[in-house]
Formats: structure tokens, C-alpha cells, sequence
């Protein structure tokens, strides 16, 4: 089955503690792009990656890292997590700019207290 | 950078009737805007998109239109159903080098009542 998968699916943590979400794709899309969401605030883009080794920065990437090693795997890095970083966060991928729809992940629900 | 207004943030109507989400970009390099919706607990899903070289477009109860000189484009439901509640997310994806970047509305909550 063709899909966006992304783990863990829930995650308490406390300030400062370096945690990674992982994004996996099996559709071999070139583009994959992270968003979190916030009430009011829709969908906003942290980063995305038009191909392997090609990041770059979206909307709101303060405090977040990524890496594009492999094409199918992105994953979502907070060194060092805040309290204004609890969100919703959704990994996505595309097949490139030639096939633009994007399809999402189930989401990662993370509370940083 | 892009910004995507979207209007109106809640929208309630009767089984059967149409309903209309309203969007406005502010980058007239934007070249392409989906639609997509998001049910409970699940990831946004694209329920349909348009390129700027195109006016209207048009899927079964779906249609969306786009009036590049104004820089808005909306999102028509006829014949709403129960299962068309959900929220409803626009985009427009950038021009030039930041055609990589893509930037949602707030979010517009429907609910159709049976």
C-alpha cells in the first residue's frame, strides 16, 4: 500500500530534550516537506526537500533540523525542544513538481512541557 | 514571502445546499493552488487543484475558480452532504525559486447538518 508513515504518533517530552519524528515514504517521491499544525494558524511549512541531500527552508524552521539522506526517509529533528513547539506535525511527499499532489502523513501529535 | 487568506473560518449549512471557501494570495508569482481536506484525526488530503493558466475546474459536486488579476480563487461544493463536513485547507505554491514552498489558509470548518 502506498503511503506517508511517520512514528512515533504521540510523544510527551520535557524541554531540552533532543528528539527525532520520523518520516518514511514508499511511493519514491523526490519532494517531502514537513508542517506543523496550529489552531488558527493552518498548516505552515518547516522544511521540504526536492531530492535527496536538497534541503531547504519553509516557513517556520527556527528550532528544527532535517536531513535527506535516503529518498524515502526525512526525518523532523528538535535539538533542544521549547514549549511553543507543541503541535501537530505532518510529513508529506510528492512525486515532484511534475505531480504536485501531496500526500500526507497520520500526523505526530508532540507536547513539550 | 506568500500569504494565503481563507474565508470564512466556520461555515454551516443544510444537507443540499452549496457552500463557497474563499481564499486570497498575495504572490503573483504563485502558480498553482490545491484544495484540501482534512477529516478528524486524519492528514489533509487534496480533493482538487488549479494552475494559473487555468479559470475553472471542475470535479462531480467540486469546482474551484481562480481570478489571477485579483490574486483569490474559491472552492464550490454543491449539493453538500454530511460526509463533506470536515475543514478545508487552501494553498498557493510559490513562484520562482520558491516553488518548493507552499502556504496553507487558516483552515475553514464545514458542517453540514442532515
Amino acid at each position: 500500500e502506498a503511503q506517508v508513515t511517520q512514528n512515533p504518533r504521540y510523544l510527551i517530552t520535557v524541554t531540552g530534550k533532543k528528539l527525532t519524528v520520523t518520516c518514511s515514504q514508499n511511493m519514491n517521491h523526490e519532494y517531502m516537506s514537513w508542517y506543523r499544525q496550529d489552531p488558527g494558524l493552518g498548516l505552515r511549512q518547516i522544511y521540504y526537500s526536492m531530492n535527496v541531500e536538497v534541503t531547504d527552508k519553509g516557513d517556520v524552521p527556527e528550532g528544527y533540523k532535517v536531513s535527506r539522506k535516503e529518498k524515502r526517509n526525512f526525518p523532523l529533528i528538535l535539538e533542544s525542544p521549547s514549549p511553543n513547539q507543541t503541535s501537530l506535525y505532518f510529513c508529506a511527499s510528492s512525486l515532484g513538481l511534475a505531480s504536485d499532489t501531496q500526500y500526507f502523513g497520520p500526523g505526530t501529535r508532540l507536547t513539550v512541557l | 514571502g506568500e500569504n494565503v487568506e481563507q474565508h470564512p473560518s466556520t461555515l454551516s449549512v443544510q444537507e443540499g445546499d452549496s457552500a463557497v471557501i474563499k481564499c486570497t494570495y498575495s504572490d503573483s508569482a504563485s502558480n498553482y493552488f490545491p484544495w484540501y481536506k482534512q477529516e478528524l484525526g486524519k492528514g489533509p488530503q487534496l480533493i482538487i487543484d488549479i494552475r494559473s493558466n487555468v479559470g475553472e475546474k471542475k470535479d462531480q459536486r467540486i469546482a474551484v475558480t481562480l481570478n489571477k488579476t485579483a490574486k483569490h480563487f474559491s472552492l464550490h461544493i454543491t449539493e453538500t452532504q454530511p460526509e463533506d463536513s470536515a475543514v478545508y485547507f487552501c494553498a498557493a505554491r510559490g513562484g520562482g525559486t520558491s516553488y518548493g514552498k507552499l502556504t496553507f489558509g487558516q483552515g475553514t470548518i464545514l458542517t453540514v447538518h442532515p
